[in-house]
């Protein structure tokens, strides 16, 4: 199965400033997902990042709001621009592994904006 | 809406039970469902597949396309069991525009 690593763990933010969330693989895979946990509440899918294309949004995501890059097949960065108390939520990045459907997740980023 | 339908919040066992947690969903298709857990300060895993049927840690689960469901079982719950439990699809694939459960606090007691 894939290790992924992501950078920050946590961090306190400013209302209104960016925070860019980073996702490394340690296998090369072709989907990588960006996940949202708010507290006390389930998973939601913010948006698809594929190697060479633009990222696929979820309903309610926008990528002014979210924009991400994936430069490589290792590696992709979630920004979370503008920030509002609202945006505090655990971010999480997955990979899928090709084939199998098998999805693993990062260690998430837990984020506050005060 | 294409959902997935965890019904109880929290459940609590006594060690050597049997448990079940509850999995629905709605879905015209057939979706690739897993169960996922997190232990205590631990990440998010994958605990096992809708098509794998092998047991996982003394877990089974079993699409069931007639009552929608893909309930999570083990005959005897042990201490470390105790975890987070969600079910959900994979990714992507036909069973990505399904959400994932709002998942089960599964506690095993002495």
């Amino acid at each position: 199965s894939a290790v992924i690593s992501q950078k920050p763990s946590r961090d306190i933010c400013q209302r209104g400033t960016s925070l860019t969330i980073q996702c490394q693989v340690d296998s090369q895979v072709t989907m990588m997902f960006w996940y949202r946990q708010q507290p006390g509440q389930s998973l939601t899918l913010i948006a698809t990042a594929n190697q060479g294309s633009e990222a696929t949004y979820e309903s309610g995501f926008v990528i002014d709001k979210f924009p991400i890059s994936r430069p490589n097949l290792t590696f992709s960065t979630l920004t979370v621009s503008n920030m509002s108390p609202e945006d505090s939520s655990i971010y999480l990045c997955s990979v899928e592994e090709d084939l199998s459907y098998e999805q693993y997740f990062g260690p998430g980023t837990r984020l506050t904006v005060t | 809406a294409q959902r997935v339908t965890q019904p109880e919040k929290l459940l609590s066992v006594f060690k050597g039970a049997p448990v079940e947690l509850k999995c629905n969903y709605s879905y015209s298709g057939s979706p690739e469902l897993f169960w996922y857990v997190q232990y205590s300060r631990q990440r998010l895993q994958l605990l096992l597949r809708h098509i794998s049927r092998e047991s996982i840690k003394g877990f089974t689960a079993d699409l069931n396309k007639g009552e929608t469901s893909f309930h999570l079982k083990k005959p005897f719950a042990q201490e470390e069991d105790s975890a987070m439990y969600y079910c959900g699809p994979g990714a992507s694939g036909s069973a990505r525009q399904l959400t994932f459960g709002s998942g089960t606090q599964l506690t095993v007691l002495p």
